[in-house]
């Protein structure tokens, strides 16, 4: 059975800075990795997706990395905003057809 | 990218009611779509798998009578809560596959149910 985590499970930064999310998943043999964004009581966005055959996706300040052999994923954000304050989730399918496993989240305070 | 639509986002319903939440798939079609319920900080909980013109299937623990699906077309689930009670308080979400594009999931807005 699937399991993710994600570390830490809270962060707090001051905004500028850039900052390192971590996701870790059991079974390596995943079919995509896919990285969201959720603001308190709302549904969920996505921000990126990395295909098992993909080391890294890239959106504006958004960085995500996937080393499927050592069951790791990273989201990297370049110049932390206030904005950017929100729970980030990642989640792996490990076939086409499956639901997503999700990790427990982190949840990010960019001060200002 | 694609437009996964939930209606409700919020409602309110007396204990031993019946609640209807939609999820609709705007611009794409899906014959996949899956039902979450998250805790209060807590992460996403997969409930079932609701199929276009087959039965869906319920994650271990989710009473099926109790959380009634239906995959009525190729752009439109609904879960009913029956017979609500004050445990079914949570936020529910929906999400579906878009094909078109790697399988990427897209979610619905999400719906908060209280059951008072």
């Amino acid at each position: 059975k699937q399991e993710v985590t994600q570390i830490p499970a809270a962060l707090s930064v001051p905004e500028g800075e850039n900052l390192v999310l971590n996701c870790s998943f059991t079974d390596s043999a995943i079919y995509n990795l896919q990285w969201f964004r959720q603001d308190p009581g709302k549904g969920l966005t996505s921000l990126l997706l990395i295909q098992s055959s993909q080391r890294e996706q890239t959106s504006g300040r958004l960085n995500a990395s996937l080393d499927k052999s050592s069951g790791r994923s990273t989201l990297y954000i370049a110049a932390s905003q206030p904005g950017d304050s929100a729970t980030y989730l990642c989640a792996v399918k490990n076939n086409a057809g499956n639901m997503l496993t999700f990790g427990g989240g982190t949840r990010l305070m960019v001060k200002p | 990218g694609a437009v996964v639509s939930q209606h409700p986002s919020r409602v309110i319903c007396k204990s031993g009611t019946s609640v209807k939440i939609e999820c609709r798939s705007l611009d794409f079609q899906a014959t996949t779509m899956f039902w979450y319920r998250q805790f209060p900080k807590k992460s996403l909980m997969l409930m079932a798998t609701s199929n276009e013109g087959s039965k869906a299937t319920y994650e271990q623990g989710v009473e099926k009578d109790k959380f009634l699906i239906n995959h009525a077309s190729l752009t439109l689930s609904t879960l009913t809560v029956t017979s609500a009670h004050p445990e079914d308080s949570s936020f529910y979400i929906c999400s579906a596959p878009d094909y078109r594009v790697n399988t990427e999931a897209f979610f619905g807005q999400g719906t908060r149910l209280t059951v008072v």
